[in-house]
């Protein structure tokens, strides 16, 4: 079975700090695709960044970028330069695209 | 363009009623799934779907059920609502063999069951 963990329930930083959150999971096959999603309190569910398994460079979207380590079963996501906008609960989810499974999410809160 | 469409937004149910919550999508995506959000535990597969006529279970089923008579719509019905079904559901699709084609999600539904 599939497996996501994020370890960190709810984390704080301020306007323009860096911030990381942390996903680990566990997977059996070898080609795989792992994400972050972004819900504001909106409650919609937006993608952020993917990685897909088979490529060893860290995936990049502006302000957003990912440590994936692949022996380590672990896929980071940092934050640089954080805003207010920031402010949501975050998901990890691993999958074949389609049938994801999803961590528990961090909850994070930039302040002004 | 409207993506994924769920209706209702808010829905509260007594004990044992039954409801359909209506799922639609126009983006020929062949893939399509229902999920249900809970404090501390994420999202969780409910049914999945690969193309009309074509459904499957997920990691929590029960009390639910589905089908996908079109390309466009997948309801997800709740046949005696349960207080443990009291969530909010989110519907989402997304193209198959696409590579990592990603999931487009509905704006989700909250259920209240009392």
């Amino acid at each position: 079975a599939q497996t996501v963990t994020q370890s960190q329930p709810e984390m704080s930083v301020q306007e323009a700090e860096t911030v990381t959150l942390s996903c680990t999971y566990d997977t059996s096959e070898s080609n795989y695709y792992l994400f972050w999603y972004k819900q504001p309190p909106s409650r919609q569910m937006i993608l952020v960044i993917r990685q897909e398994a088979y490529k060893q460079q860290n995936a990049t979207e502006n302000r957003f970028s990912v440590n994936f380590q692949k022996a380590a079963k672990s896929f980071s996501l940092k934050i640089s330069d954080s805003q207010l906008g920031d402010t949501a609960m975050y998901f990890c989810a691993l999958g074949g695209a389609q049938k994801l499974v999803f961590g528990q999410g961090t909850r994070l809160t930039i302040n002004p | 363009n409207a993506g994924v469409t769920q209706t209702p937004k808010f829905q509260v149910l007594k004990t044992g009623q039954s409801m359909t919550l209506q799922c639609a999508q126009d983006m020929n995506h062949e893939y399509m799934s229902w999920y249900r959000q809970d404090p501390g535990m994420g999202l969780r597969l409910i049914h999945y779907s690969v193309g009309a006529g074509i459904t499957d279970q997920g990691e929590v089923p029960n009390g639910y059920n589905v089908s996908r008579s079109t390309t466009e719509d997948f309801p997800l019905r709740l046949l005696s609502a349960a207080p443990s079904q009291t969530s909010v559901y989110f519907c989402a699709s997304s193209y198959i063999g696409r590579g990592s084609s990603p999931l487009h999600f509905g704006n989700g539904t909250r259920l209240t069951v009392t």
